[in-house]
């Protein structure tokens, strides 16, 4: 049963940058395609973009010019920089699995993270 | 964007009772190459992450009660509870995966009447 656990601080400074990694346990992370979906306190759900086993990455462009999700095998984990972050990035951020036939349909998720953006 | 809308965004059933959530989205999420509808349901409970009910607009996923099901498509859908437990309190969500960014309706949040 593959397993997701998010990790990272969980207050960022305004203009600093949020890095947040997921662990992906009773699974290989080469396969299957890797997520970050974030719910800001109280609402609803944002995907933020994806990363595939082979390393190709999909931004929501709402993010686009801040986001860099990378991978790293070797410790089966997979990561998320969100630079220069404000109140708005405020939010549980969970990372996801999509199903082995559709990257965007999530059928694994960690337990998720809240990330508090303040001075 | 494809914007993803629900209705209602709040409902208040009683137990045993039948429960119907929409959802509407802003271009067509049928692929017409294998017919099939790129519509997920949700649902989340308090402090958890959302857990997948419903793929392909009426596929359930494993180990979900049968009184969940799905319907819909094209622009139209719908998650219907036939008969509802008090552990199916929670909010529902409706999520296209048809086209990036992925993108999930307001929420329904469903509650006890």
């Amino acid at each position: 049963q593959v397993q997701l656990q998010e990790s990272g601080p969980g207050l960022v400074k305004p203009s600093e940058t949020l890095s947040l990694s997921c662990t992906v346990s009773g699974g290989s992370i080469s396969t299957y395609y890797w997520s970050w979906i974030r719910q800001p306190p109280g609402n609803g759900l944002q995907w933020i973009g994806y990363i595939s086993y082979s390393g190709s990455t999909n931004y929501n462009p709402t993010l686009n010019s801040r986001v860099t999700i990378s991978l790293d095998t070797s410790r089966n984990q997979f990561s998320l920089k969100l630079s220069s972050v404000t109140a708005a990035d405020t939010a549980v951020y969970y990372c996801g699995r999509g199903y082995n036939w559709n990257a965007g349909a999530f059928n694994v998720w960690g337990q998720g993270t809240m990330v508090t953006v303040s001075s | 964007d494809i914007v993803m809308t629900q209705s209602p965004d709040s409902l208040a059933v009683s137990l045993g009772e039948g429960a119907t959530i929409n959802c509407r989205s802003s271009q067509s999420v049928l692929y017409s190459s294998n017919n099939k509808n790129y519509l997920a349901w949700y649902q989340q409970k308090p402090g958890q992450p959302p857990k997948v009910l419903i793929y392909w607009a009426s596929t359930r996923e494993s180990g979900v009660p049968d009184r969940f099901s799905g319907s819909g498509s094209g622009t139209d859908f719908t998650l219907t509870i036939s008969s509802l437990q008090a552990e199916d309190v929670a909010v529902y969500y409706c999520q296209q995966y048809y086209s990036t960014p992925y993108t999930f309706g307001q929420g329904t949040k469903l509650e006890i009447k």
